[in-house]
């Protein structure tokens, strides 16, 4: 069966840190990747996608990237973190169905000080 | 992308059903229907996907009219469990296969 892990599961940065967060999926080869992000009380907010290795697409500009090193590996990462960065951090993969349901990680809590 | 729309909040009683609608009156020949739910600091959960008439599972239904422009899901004999958000989107298992998440519907179950 396939499994999303995320780590790591809380995280407080100072204002202007590196972030580095990441994701791995298991029992599944050359899936959709998705990073999304939750501001507290709202919906999801896709950031990042990817089809392949190497192969992101970016949905929001912004100080965030990142980055897919490896088939079932998904990265998110920044620079300088802002304080509007903080947010519920989650991962998905998407299923093999003809309708892309999408399966989702534990998620991320980061709080940017 | 088809944009949907939910009711904000609903308020339902344990053991009855419920039904939230979700609006699609943009959606594409391909595209499928698919709800998620999701409790406080978890991800969203796949609940059930149709294209087209009704299909059941062993949590919920989802009703789709002829036309497809909106659709139901409905939560029977709801339980103080079922208190979560929950997200209709509108979508096709192609290419990158971006994905919009609304608001969602808020449902929250009394006892």
């Amino acid at each position: 069966s396939q499994t999303i892990h995320q780590w790591p599961a809380t995280l407080v940065q100072p204002v202007g840190s590196p972030l580095s967060l990441e994701c791995t999926v298991e029992g599944t080869s050359n899936p959709n990747l998705y990073w999304y992000r939750q501001a507290a009380g709202r919906g999801l907010q896709l950031l990042f996608y990817s089809v392949g290795i190497g192969q992101i697409s970016s949905e929001v500009p912004q100080n965030l990237s990142a980055s897919r090193p490896q088939d079932r590996q998904f990265i998110l990462s920044s620079k300088k973190l802002l304080l509007s960065d903080s947010g519920f951090y989650l991962c998905a993969w998407r299923g093999p169905g003809q309708g892309g349901e999408q399966y989702f990680g534990p998620g991320t809590r980061l709080t940017v000080t | 992308l088809a944009k949907t729309t939910q009711p904000i909040s609903m308020d339902s009683y344990e053991g009855q059903e419920v039904n939230i609608t979700c609006s699609h009156n943009n959606i594409a020949t391909n595209d499928y229907i698919t709800w998620y739910q999701q409790f406080p600091s978890q991800g969203p959960r796949f609940i059930i996907q149709g294209y087209k008439t009704k299909v059941t599972n062993e949590v919920a239904s989802l009703f789709i009219p002829a036309d497809r422009k909106s659709s139901t899901l409905s939560l029977p004999r709801v339980s103080l469990s079922d208190t979560a958000v929950y997200y209709c989107l509108v979508g096709v298992n192609t290419g990158g296969f971006k994905t919009i998440f609304g608001a969602g519907t808020r449902l929250f179950v009394k006892a």
